[in-house]
């Protein structure tokens, strides 16, 4: 089956520093990779996502970037602000109507 | 329009107990799927319910066991708690026909605390 695997599991950046977080994934079938944010005690929220026929995607702060052939995707958040603070997860799906996939998370710390 | 909703919030239950926990997906959503969320992790697949019936499985014991009505909620049901069941139970629900995954909507979970 798929296994996602994501770094770091902790990241401390200054506030208007960039953040940059890599998954990478097993299965080439593949086709669509979703970031979410978690705050505490909270649901995981859709941050941004990305299809297997995109390399780049890009929201106000915040893009993903996609390499099929290599099996990784990344967050890159600029900017970044104390709010940013969560834990962030990656994950992938095969097929609609198929079952995410998970990345264990990044714990981002986002000083003032 | 309301999102998931999942009910209770937070619950405690003694090992061995059973538990029941509750989820009424998005308007327009037929498919409901759950996760474990264990402290610290990310969320593990449970199952997934379309049409009444478990579609799929991840990788957990039959304690573990569901149910999807015709109004398309569903219910996680637990057996025989065990301590290492304490998580975050997550409801997603979406849309079979729609493009994948875009339309996955998470609830706000239930916290269960098992003693």
């Amino acid at each position: 089956g798929e296994n996602v695997e994501q770094h770091p599991s902790t990241l401390s950046v200054q506030e208007g520093d960039s953040a940059v977080i890599k998954c990478t994934y097993s299965d080439s079938a593949s086709n669509y990779f979703p970031w979410y944010k978690q705050e505490l005690g909270k649901r995981p929220q859709l941050i941004i996502d990305i299809r297997s026929n995109v390399g780049e995607k890009k929201d106000q702060r915040i893009a993903v970037t996609l390499n099929k052939t290599a099996k990784h995707f990344s967050l890159h958040i600029t900017e970044t602000q104390p709010e940013d603070s969560a834990v962030y997860f990656c994950a992938t799906i095969k097929n609609y109507g198929q079952n995410f996939v998970f990345g264990p998370g990044t714990r981002l710390s986002a000083l003032p | 329009d309301a999102g998931v909703t999942q009910s209770p919030t937070h619950l405690i239950k003694t090992r061995g107990q059973q538990v029941t926990l509750r989820c009424s997906p998005k308007s327009g959503h037929d498919t409901v799927s759950w996760y474990q969320q264990a402290l610290g992790q990310g969320p593990q697949f449970i199952f997934q319910y379309y049409e009444e019936e478990e579609r799929q499985r991840g990788n957990f014991p039959d304690r573990f066991s569901g149910h999807q009505f015709p109004n398309y909620s569903s219910e996680l049901n637990v057996n025989a708690l065990l301590l290492g069941d304490s998580a975050l139970y997550l409801c997603a629900s979406s849309q079979r026909t729609g493009t994948g995954g875009s339309g996955y909507t998470f609830g706000s979970g239930t916290r269960l605390t098992v003693v």
